[in-house]
């Protein structure tokens, strides 16, 4: 079966520390890989987005995600954290050209 | 910039009514998406549409049903709303060969009484 999995419900972090959120996909194919972040009473909004390019993505914001064929893994990185990064976050999956299946969330906390 | 509304930011509603939650775009995209969000859930797909009076099912089309009868506007139905539709709804847009960008809309969130 098909999924998406992040590992983490909830991350918290102090500002200025890096952060990880960590999801991993199962799937025969490659499939195509995004990220999106969902801020307190906002709509999402796509942070990056793999389609089988360069393994390394760079998103908006100074986030980065690798792709990694042989884990099966999609991480979401960013090396200095800040409050307004306080925010769900959501990796995605398209497993075919229309569906997206989305993974369950984690939500970030940022400490000062 | 894409522009998704939806027409109401909360809405309360009692049991067995019929709903209708409207979303509406303005960047002449060809996909339009419906789907509801549950904390620890993610986002799940109700439906989607790739064209105009064109719909297909997602993970989780019972009890809804939808409407594009143009191109900028979707319509998600509850023929006879349940408490278990109690939810944010979430309609996306999306141009062109999928799979590609989803914009959202600020979301709806229903309560079912």
């Amino acid at each position: 079966a098909q999924s998406v999995t992040q590992l983490d419900s909830h991350v918290s972090v102090s500002e200025g520390t890096p952060v990880l959120l960590r999801c991993n996909y199962s799937s025969s194919y490659s499939p195509s890989l995004f990220w999106y972040v969902q801020h307190p009473n906002k709509g999402l909004q796509l942070l990056l987005k793999y389609t089988s390019a360069a393994t390394l993505v760079k998103g908006i914001n100074g986030f980065e995600a690798e792709f990694k064929k042989s884990e099966t893994s999609f991480h979401l990185t960013k090396p200095s954290a800040h409050m307004s990064d306080a925010a769900e976050y959501f990796c995605v999956v398209s497993f075919n050209d229309y569906k997206l299946s989305f993974g369950a969330g984690t939500t970030v906390t940022v400490r000062a | 910039d894409v522009k998704v509304t939806q027409s109401s930011r909360y809405l309360v509603k009692r049991t067995g009514e019929k709903v209708f939650l409207e979303c509406v775009q303005d960047m002449d995209h060809e996909n339009m998406f419906w789907y509801r969000q549950d904390p620890g859930l993610g986002l799940r797909l109700i439906y989607f549409s790739y064209d105009v009076k064109m719909k297909e099912k997602g993970d989780i089309p019972e009890g809804y049903s939808v409407s594009r009868e143009k191109k900028e506007r979707f319509s998600l139905i509850l023929e006879s709303a349940s408490t278990n539709q109690t939810s944010m709804y979430l309609c996306a847009t999306a141009a062109g060969a999928m799979p590609n960008e989803q914009y959202f809309g600020p979301g709806t969130r229903l309560t079912v009484t």
